[in-house]
């Protein structure tokens, strides 16, 4: 079974300042990908990143960076200089590898509302 | 990319009646397609699994002959909400992916079901 658990159900930072968004997985799967997703007001869903299980390095993109601990089984979010417009529900997510072979399947995190106050 | 639509945005029925939601992949062919549920202030709550040419995988708990699941073609699934009664009110989310592993899903803007 697959799950993914975020602790944070809410979070408030005013503009400028860093956030992290915590996300922790469990699988059987030896194989797997994370995946974060940003859910805006408007309600799209919008893909951010994907890593997969074999690929612990952490990347960068402008202002998010994603750290991924497989010792803690943890896909970390974090935005620094977080703006206005950062705000949204992030969500985790988790999907199977297919070592127990049928379809992909993903499971989401509870997701985090985050706040970003001007 | 990657460009996923789902009609209507929103809609209103009376108790009793079906409502028909589509999902269209506009710029790629959708092996897997997934519907999810969405409570408010809740995460996303997988409903079903369906793939091209094949019947629907339906979690646990979800009635499949109320909520049928039709993926004709690699780029239209939909999603039938059969004889709608209040507690079917919710937000409606269709994703479809390349069906890999691997593959992110890319989602639908979601469809506001509203039962009166």
């Amino acid at each position: 079974a697959q799950k993914v658990t975020q602790a944070q159900t809410e979070i408030s930072v005013v503009e400028k300042e860093d956030v992290t968004l915590d996300c922790v997985y469990e699988t059987r799967d030896t194989t797997y990908y994370l995946f974060w997703y940003k859910q805006p007001p408007s309600g799209e869903l919008v893909f951010l990143i994907r890593r997969n299980s074999f690929d612990e390095q952490n990347e960068i993109s402008g202002r998010y960076s994603w750290n991924f601990q497989k010792s803690t089984s943890s896909f970390n979010f974090t935005i620094t200089a977080s703006q206005v417009v950062d705000s949204a529900v992030y969500f985790c997510a988790l999907s199977n590898g297919g070592n127990s072979g049928g379809y992909q399947k993903v499971t989401f995190g509870i997701g985090t509302k985050l706040q970003v106050i001007p | 990319g990657a460009v996923v639509s789902q009609h209507p945005s929103w809609v209103i029925c009376k108790s009793g009646t079906s409502v028909k939601i589509e999902c269209r992949s506009l710029d790629f062919q959708a092996t897997t397609m997934f519907w999810y549920r969405q409570f408010p202030k809740q995460s996303l709550m997988l409903m079903a699994t369906s793939n091209e040419g094949s019947k629907a995988t339906y979690e646990q708990g979800v009635e499949k002959d109320k909520f049928l699941i039709n993926h004709a073609s690699l780029t239209l699934s939909t999603l039938t909400v059969t004889s709608a009664h209040p507690e079917d009110s919710s937000f409606y989310i269709c994703s479809a992916s390349l069906g890999s592993y691997n593959s992110p899903l890319h989602f639908g803007n979601g469809t506001r079901l509203t039962v009166t």
